[in-house]
C-alpha cells in the first residue's frame, strides 16, 4: 500500500521569500503526485500533479515541483511567496491504473509580512 | 462548468438524529469519492463509486454510515443515528477515470 509523509506540519516564511514543502512517497511502481491545497473553509483546489515525462511540473499560483525517483519526493516549490498562498498544502500519492488517492497529513503555512 | 456541488455546507444536529449529506459530482465524471476530515485523522477516504457502483467502502467507519448513489448526477451519505464523534468536515470529490480529483467545498457536521 501506498504512503505519503509531509514531515513539516507547519511552516512560516516571509512575504517575498522562496518556499520549499516536503513530500514524501511510498510506492513500489511509478506514482501519480498530486499538490493540493486547501484555504480556511473550503475545499481542496489542485495545484498540480505528475503522472508521467518531465519530471519537473508546473503548476498554477506560480507554484512547481520536482518528481525525484531516487528520493522518492515530490516537493512543491515557489520562488516568491505572497500573502495569499497562506493556506494548508497536501501532497497525495495514487497507484497506477487505481483511482484512489492516498493523502499526506498536511503542512500548514503561514506568511509573515 | 459548475464544479463539485455540496449541500448543506453546514449541519448542526443533535446526537441521535439522522443527517444526509448530498453531492452533485462534475458532469461526465464516473468516479465519486466521498472523504471525512478531521484534525487527528486528516483526511480519509469513506466510499468510492465507479459508475453509480459502489467499489470500497472499508473506509466506512461504521453501520452507521450508508452511501449512495442512484444516478450519475447525484449521491448521498448519511450517518443514523449521528454521535458527536462524527463532527467533521465531509467532502466529495470526483474524477474522471484514474485522473485528477475534484473537490467540492465540503459539508462542516456538528453533532451536539
Amino acid at each position: 500500500a501506498q504512503s505519503v509523509t509531509q514531515p513539516d506540519i507547519h511552516i512560516t516564511v516571509s512575504e517575498g521569500a522562496s518556499l520549499e514543502l516536503r513530500c514524501n512517497y511510498s510506492y513500489g511502481a511509478t506514482p501519480y503526485l498530486f499538490w493540493y491545497v486547501q484555504s480556511p473553509g473550503q475545499g481542496l483546489q489542485l495545484l498540480l500533479k505528475y503522472f508521467s515525462g518531465d519530471t519537473l511540473v508546473q503548476g498554477i499560483k506560480g507554484f512547481e515541483a520536482e518528481f525525484k525517483r531516487s528520493q522518492s519526493s515530490f516537493n512543491l516549490r515557489k520562488p516568491s511567496v505572497h500573502w495569499s498562498d497562506a493556506a494548508e498544502y497536501f501532497c497525495a500519492v495514487g497507484a497506477t491504473g487505481y483511482s484512489t488517492l492516498t493523502f499526506g497529513k498536511g503542512t500548514m503555512l503561514l506568511v509573515s509580512p | 462548468d459548475a464544479g463539485v456541488i455540496q449541500s448543506p455546507r453546514h449541519e448542526v444536529t443533535e446526537m441521535g438524529q439522522e443527517v444526509t449529506l448530498r453531492c452533485k459530482p462534475i458532469s461526465g465524471h464516473d468516479y465519486l469519492f466521498w472523504y471525512r476530515q478531521t484534525m487527528m485523522r486528516g483526511l480519509e477516504l469513506l466510499i468510492y463509486f465507479n459508475n453509480n457502483v459502489p467499489i470500497d467502502d472499508s473506509g466506512m467507519p461504521e453501520d452507521r454510515f450508508s452511501a449512495k448513489m442512484p444516478n450519475a448526477s447525484f449521491s448521498t451519505l448519511k450517518i443514523q443515528p449521528s454521535e458527536p464523534r462524527d463532527s467533521a468536515v465531509y467532502f466529495c470529490a470526483s474524477s474522471y477515470g484514474a485522473d485528477t480529483q475534484y473537490f467540492g467545498p465540503g459539508t462542516r457536521l456538528t453533532v451536539l
